[in-house]
């Protein structure tokens, strides 16, 4: 069965303080790993796709990272405007489109 | 601008009371998912259509329904609402293409509260 997994559940961090998020998952046949932000009562807002180990995408102040059993969400210098909740989801195959997410990591940026 | 849209933001409805909550899209996507995502937990699959195709996940529960008139409306209905089921219900679409899909875009999400 398809899983993904999220630690830590949350993170504290200063502002300034870089860190990492991970994602590891147990697919069948990889077809695409998603990161997504949420921010409170809201929809989670898309930010990567990452199709295949050793492949990289940056948008900021983040940067995700994919290997064969595991993703990381690198966090570089946040500000007190990255704190939301980060989920990651995989898409496996012969599943139809299916989008399994991961319990999420709510982060939080203190000024 | 807006791509998903759900409709209403916020519904509240009395126990066992049915409700329908819309989805539409303007992406011209052929995938589109139903979530139920609650307080500090991972969004629940709990359908979806990929072009007409409905999958329904395992644990549904059949008080939840699915209806999906053309591409671009979606709409979930909850036959007896019981307390447990309050909570956000998100609308997704992606663009799918046998291989893999295209990433999934999310509506603002129906909060729901059953009094």
């Amino acid at each position: 069965e398809d899983q993904v997994t999220q630690s830590p559940e949350a993170l504290r961090l200063q502002e300034g303080e870089s860190s990492s998020l991970n994602c590891s998952y147990t697919v069948s046949g990889l077809r695409g790993l998603f990161w997504y932000r949420q921010d409170p009562g809201k929809g989670p807002e898309f930010l990567f796709t990452l199709y295949s180990a050793g492949e990289e995408k940056e948008k900021e102040r983040l940067k995700a990272t994919l290997t064969k059993k595991e993703s990381f969400l690198h966090i570089t210098a946040p500000k007190p405007e990255d704190s939301a909740t980060y989920l990651c989801a995989v898409q496996g195959g012969n599943q139809g489109g299916k989008l399994i997410f991961g319990q999420g990591t709510e982060l939080s940026v203190k000024p | 601008d807006a791509m998903v849209i759900q409709n209403p933001r916020y519904q509240v409805t009395q126990f066992g009371k049915p409700v329908t909550l819309s989805c539409s899209q303007t992406l011209n996507h052929n995938v589109m998912y139903w979530y139920q995502q609650k307080s500090s937990q991972a969004p629940k699959l709990l359908f979806h259509y990929y072009d007409k195709d409905f999958n329904n996940e395992a644990d549904t529960p059949d008080n939840f329904q699915s209806r999906r008139p053309n591409t671009s409306f979606c709409f979930l209905d909850i036959r007896s609402p019981g307390l447990g089921d309050a909570a956000m219900y998100l609308c997704a679409t992606s663009f799918g293409q046998g291989f893999g899909n295209t990433e999934a875009f999310f509506g603002q999400g129906t909060r729901l509260t059953v009094v």
